[in-house]
């Protein structure tokens, strides 16, 4: 069956990075692209950027152009999305899903905090 | 970029009676391959998002029956024939025909 596993929370402070894998199983990754959506406490869902898994493309949000960057590791399945900078509002649930949005991550949740 | 907006955002609802959601898109979602990629998702408190409807009135695997959408162009609606207590959620619509990707603000299903 399709599953997305995403890594476990994080606890960063300001202006540092943070790397979310999500590691699919159950179809063929290069197949299908991965989209990256992440949702603030009690907030609805911001699309952030997409990668194409075959050969790598991406197309990120303008809000995090700059800050973001997508990538994949065919060998092991995962797809990685790093995002440097960060700041208290950045502080929120971090999920993938498969390019049709059909599967999706369990999250990751990410806190910005001093 | 394609703002999406629903209507009502908060809709008490009694068990076993419909429910229905609006979903307006700025644009038209039409593809330029012909297809309309509107989709609806249903987020349970506590879950990660789950697909329920696609390309505007295909349900996703296990589904049930009483979920459909419907709709053409900028104007969609998503239909729950009788609502049970496991459809309590938050639910999105959210287009894919053009990046960047957008979800409209939510609808809050609950039970009167």
């Amino acid at each position: 069956q399709v599953q997305l596993v995403q890594s476990g929370g994080e606890v960063k402070k300001p202006g540092a990075s943070v790397k979310v894998s999500c590691k699919a199983s159950g179809y063929t990754f290069t197949s299908h692209a991965i989209n990256w959506v992440r949702q603030a406490p009690g907030q609805g869902l911001e699309w952030m950027g997409w990668i194409n898994t075959y050969n790598g493309n991406t197309n990120y949000a303008q809000n995090f152009q700059g800050r973001v960057t997508m990538t994949t590791d065919t060998s092991t399945n995962t797809a990685y999305m790093e995002l440097r900078s960060l700041r208290s509002d950045d502080t929120a649930v971090y999920y993938c899903a498969r390019g049709e949005n059909d599967y999706w991550g369990q999250g990751t949740l990410v806190t910005v905090s001093s | 970029d394609i703002v999406m907006t629903q209507t009502p955002l908060s809709s008490p609802v009694t068990l076993g009676q419909p429910a229905s959601i609006s979903c307006r898109s700025s644009q038209s979602l039409v593809h330029s391959d012909g297809n309309t990629y509107l989709s609806w998702l249903q987020q349970r408190p506590g879950q990660p998002p789950r697909l329920l409807i696609y390309k505007i009135s295909n349900r996703f695997s296990g589904v049930p029956d009483r979920f459909s959408g419907s709709g053409a162009g900028t104007d969609f609606t998503l239909e729950i024939s009788r609502v049970e207590a496991e459809d309590v959620g938050v639910y999105y619509c959210m287009q894919t025909t053009q990046f960047p990707l957008t979800f409209g603000p939510g609808t809050k299903v609950d039970i009167k």
